[in-house]
């Protein structure tokens, strides 16, 4: 079945750096995508990977092996504004996404 | 600025009630979506349309109708809502729904409440 998995809430430290996991069992692939979502806010897109490999943007990289079903989100220099939710999804065969219940990090000073 | 307007923003409602959540984009994209958004769940398709004139069923269909008149406008109705429609509704448009980096533009959403 299909099947989207990341924790459910993290936290870190201003300045560090963290990484949130996202993994995946879909009827086929065709990208997977990563959105932040500020409290009471709409998603915003962060990043697309359809190969594998790091796609790096800035403070932000995100991570994609097809074969393990599994990506990361990487944030570096974390500032208190990446206090959101971020969010997981993957792109299947017929371009429908599903989307993981997301991961809400927590900063702290 | 451009972008997706969605209203009402936020919306009380008694069940058996009608009610139709407006959204509206200005960005000329041909694909629109309407998601709902609950507490420990990823999002969740309700209906979608490739371009104008046709609609899909997503996920959670059920209870919902939608319709695209036009390529700006992509309304959801609910005919009698139910207390489990209780909800925070996203409206989204994209380029295309088959193009590969299909990037999904989000409306601020709206929170609806059925008692």
């Amino acid at each position: 079945g299909q099947n989207i998995d990341q924790p459910t809430e993290m936290t870190a430290t201003e300045g560090a750096i963290v990484q949130i996991n996202c993994t995946y069992q879909t009827s086929g692939f065709n990208g997977l995508f990563w959105y932040q979502q500020h409290a009471g806010e709409a998603p915003t897109f962060l990043s697309y990977n359809v190969l594998d490999g790091l796609e790096e943007k800035g403070r932000f990289s995100s991570f994609l092996s097809r074969s393990k079903g599994y990506s990361y989100l990487l944030l570096k220099e974390l500032q208190m504004k990446d206090s959101a939710s971020y969010l997981c999804a993957v792109m299947e065969r017929d371009y429908q996404l599903i989307w993981g219940a997301g991961t809400k990090l927590i900063i702290k000073p | 600025i451009a972008g997706i307007t969605q209203a009402p923003t936020s919306q009380i409602l008694a069940a058996g009630r009608r009610m139709t959540l407006r959204c509206t984009q200005d960005m000329r994209h041909n694909a629109m979506y309407w998601y709902r958004q609950d507490l420990g769940l990823g999002l969740r398709l309700i209906h979608y349309s490739n371009t104008a004139g046709t609609t899909g069923k997503g996920e959670v269909p059920d209870g919902y109708s939608v319709s695209r008149a036009n390529t700006d406008d992509f309304p959801l109705t609910l005919a009698s809502a139910v207390p489990s429609q209780t909800s925070v509704y996203f409206c989204a448009s994209s380029d295309s729904l088959s193009s590969g980096a299909n990037v999904l533009t989000f409306g601020a959403g709206s929170r609806l409440t059925v008692l």
